[in-house]
């Protein structure tokens, strides 16, 4: 069956540009995760959401990072006014829900470079 | 503290080696733990789930040990396809599955 999928999977943009990254999570699941990893360093949680709500917002970096769902499927993370310090592999995860000993199942993710 | 922490290596070992990770966590509530792989450019992929009693996947071996706080992967007769990081993942219930991953431990098997 389809796996999640992202959507670009290289996106090159200048400094002070708009972005939005696009995730389809694995039909059914109603968990749904975004996570930074800059070059060299490990996962960082943005973002989770449990159907179209965000119960945890904690790890956006600043308010020009957003993010939403619709349908309990698509989720678009949407970056705003970027910087060089947001170059880094976006990555999406997917779960049967949000229950303990859940897997997660990532997307490919999207390679975004800020010139 | 870190909440997850690991050693990023490398470890390089020689084919047919048998290497052991570890990884510690700071959160005495946390409920589940796993090791995930991800390999060079790729996304991570569920390895597995590490159990209170220990389990064991083939060459794999999983340890959890809740009083020191720490998990441990062991990979018997290391294979060239081994190469990977290995993350570390620990989950805590806070009204969801919230996990926090390591930074990964990078392991290169030489021929």
């Amino acid at each position: 069956g389809a796996g999640v999928s992202q959507s670009p999977s290289n996106k090159v943009t200048e400094k002070g540009k708009d972005v939005e990254l696009r995730c389809d999570p694995i039909s059914g699941h109603t968990a749904l995760y975004w996570y930074r990893q800059r070059l060299g360093q490990g996962l960082e949680f943005l973002i989770y959401f449990q159907g179209n709500s965000a119960p945890d917002k904690s790890g956006l970096p600043s308010d020009r990072f957003s993010a939403e769902r619709t349908g309990e499927s698509v989720s678009t993370l949407t970056i705003q006014r970027t910087q060089q310090e947001d170059s880094a592999v976006y990555l999406c995860a997917s779960s049967l829900e949000a229950r303990e000993g859940d897997e997660q199942f990532f997307g490919p993710g999207t390679r975004l470079t800020v010139l | 503290r870190k909440e997850v922490e690991q050693d990023p290596g490398p470890f390089n070992v020689p084919e047919g080696a048998t290497v052991a990770f570890n990884c510690t966590y700071s959160n005495s509530a946390s409920q589940s733990f796993f090791w995930y792989r991800q390999d060079c450019r790729k996304e991570p992929k569920l390895l597995m789930s590490v159990y209170s009693s220990g389990n064991e996947d083939g060459r794999f071996t999983a340890q959890l040990n809740r009083a020191s706080q720490y998990i441990s992967l062991l990979i018997r007769d290391s294979k060239l396809s081994d190469s990977a990081t290995y993350l570390c993942v620990v989950s805590s219930s806070g009204g969801y599955q919230k996990v926090t991953f390591g930074i990964g431990t990078k392991l290169q098997v030489i021929p």
